[in-house]
């Protein structure tokens, strides 16, 4: 059974903060994503990574960076937390053809 | 780059009824296309995909339709039960294991 796991289910930050957002899956994937969903847009996709200390650009990248420093852990970084940035954060990664998600973090920037 | 449509963006429907949501895609390379389900408060599961090479694939009361020609693809419930009450989203990707490019979602309510 894969399971992915989310650091935080909720976190208030303030704006201009950095904050860290943890991945950690247990199934040795080499493709690992990170979206942002809200509501009426559906997921979209920040950035993604099928390897170690590779990341790609996704459709929303503005204002995200990651770090994939070890197979099993990809982190999403918001350098300087914008109040546009409160959303639910939703990681994933992929066996076979299927995603499968970490329980999410509802992130509030104030 | 990939643009998927959905909609209704909210249906609901009498218990025993059926359901159906409807998701058109814009790139004609996509080849693979999975439907996911997400309860309140819960991740996003599969529950049923559906690849190129075939048209229709059905599982229990679920079945999805592919019609390549006109990039769109469907998600039939039938015997709609209260518990299929959620948001389903549909998705489109064109590579294995590659980045999905959602659709923005159908919050299904089945009436009791």
């Amino acid at each position: 059974d894969v399971k992915v796991t989310q650091s935080s289910r909720y976190l208030v930050k303030r704006t201009g903060e950095k904050v860290f957002l943890e991945c950690v899956q247990d199934m040795d994937h080499e493709n690992m994503f990170w979206y942002r969903q809200d509501p009426g847009l559906g997921l979209r996709l920040i950035y993604f990574s099928y390897d170690v200390k590779m990341k790609e650009k996704g459709d929303i990248p503005e204002g995200y960076s990651v770090s994939r420093e070890k197979k099993e852990r990809f982190s999403l970084i918001l350098e300087s937390a914008s109040t546009n940035q409160t959303s639910m954060y939703l990681c994933a990664t992929t066996a076979s053809y299927e995603q499968y998600f970490g329980p999410g973090t509802r992130l509030t920037v104030t | 780059g990939e643009n998927v449509e959905q909609h209704p963006s909210t249906l609901s429907v009498q218990e025993g009824d059926s359901a159906v949501i409807k998701c058109t895609y814009s790139d004609s390379a996509s080849n693979y296309f999975p439907w996911y389900k997400q309860e309140l408060g819960k991740r996003p599961q599969l529950i049923i995909d559906i690849r190129s090479n075939v048209g229709e694939k059905k599982d229990q009361r679920i079945a999805v339709t592919l019609n390549k020609t006109a990039k769109h693809f469907s998600l039939h419930i039938t015997e709609t039960q209260p518990e299929d009450s959620a948001v389903y989203f549909c998705a489109a990707s064109k590579q294995y294991g590659q980045n999905f490019v959602f659709g923005p979602g159908t919050r299904l309510s089945v009436l009791p």
